[in-house]
């Protein structure tokens, strides 16, 4: 089945602790997102890639960092900068290296600071 | 930049009713208007897309309309189900960015 797959599906952050949360697709696609959902809010993009060895930030990147060294793969950390990461993270990707078509969804990563 | 609001942020119907959510966005110049499904807990589901030069999007029980001059997008669910409970979120993207600005969304719970 192609899909998108995340893990772990909960994760335990102490304070201080870099943390990265797994993104893995086999779909081949091109372009690969980070969103952050916090309760009652929609989705804040944090990072994405359009292409390998490529990636831009999003509105929220402060506190984060990626990477895009294979095409199915863009790994998410979460650093001890970002102060506030008790969050659900939503990883997508879409077929072209444009950010307008439709994004297809992994099943999330809820991270809680301790 | 795109702000995309949600209203109501909760709905509860009987099942058989039909179900309409609104989708509102302030800048027109959109690339195409996307529905999605959450599942509590869940990842994403895409319902339909609308492009930009469409009027409405149809897929089964589910049709969506997009009227870009006033800034609206409506979904409509036919003769909803328990299992159409689930949080259904807009997304617009602008036509020169390629970023999704999603609304907060609207929680429908279909009651038995």
């Amino acid at each position: 089945d192609g899909g998108i797959t995340q893990s772990p599906k909960y994760l335990f952050r102490k304070e201080g602790q870099n943390v990265t949360l797994s993104c893995e697709q086999n779909l081949n696609h091109d372009a690969m997102y980070w969103y952050r959902q916090d309760p009652g809010q929609g989705l804040r993009l944090i990072y994405y890639s359009q292409i390998v060895n490529d990636f831009q930030k999003g509105d929220i990147a402060e506190g984060y960092s990626v990477s895009r060294e294979k095409k199915e793969s863009f790994p998410l950390t979460v650093t001890s900068a970002q102060k506030n990461p008790t969050a659900f993270y939503l990883c997508a990707s879409s077929p072209y290296s444009g950010g307008t078509d439709t994004q297809y969804f992994g099943p999330g990563t809820r991270l809680t600071v301790l | 930049k795109q702000e995309v609001t949600q209203i109501p942020a909760a709905l509860s119907v009987p099942e058989g009713e039909n179900l309409v959510l609104n989708c509102s966005f302030t800048d027109s110049a959109i690339y195409n208007l996307q529905w999605f499904r959450q599942d509590p807990g869940k990842g994403l589901t895409s319902l339909l897309l609308i492009q930009s030069s469409q009027r409405e999007q149809t897929s089964g029980r589910l049709n969506a309309s997009l009227d870009k001059s006033s800034g609206r997008s409506t979904l409509y669910i036919a003769a909803s189900q328990p299992g159409d409970s689930a949080t259904y979120l807009c997304a617009a993207p602008l036509s020169n960015d390629y970023k999704l600005s999603f609304g907060a969304g609207t929680t429908v719970t279909v009651r038995a």
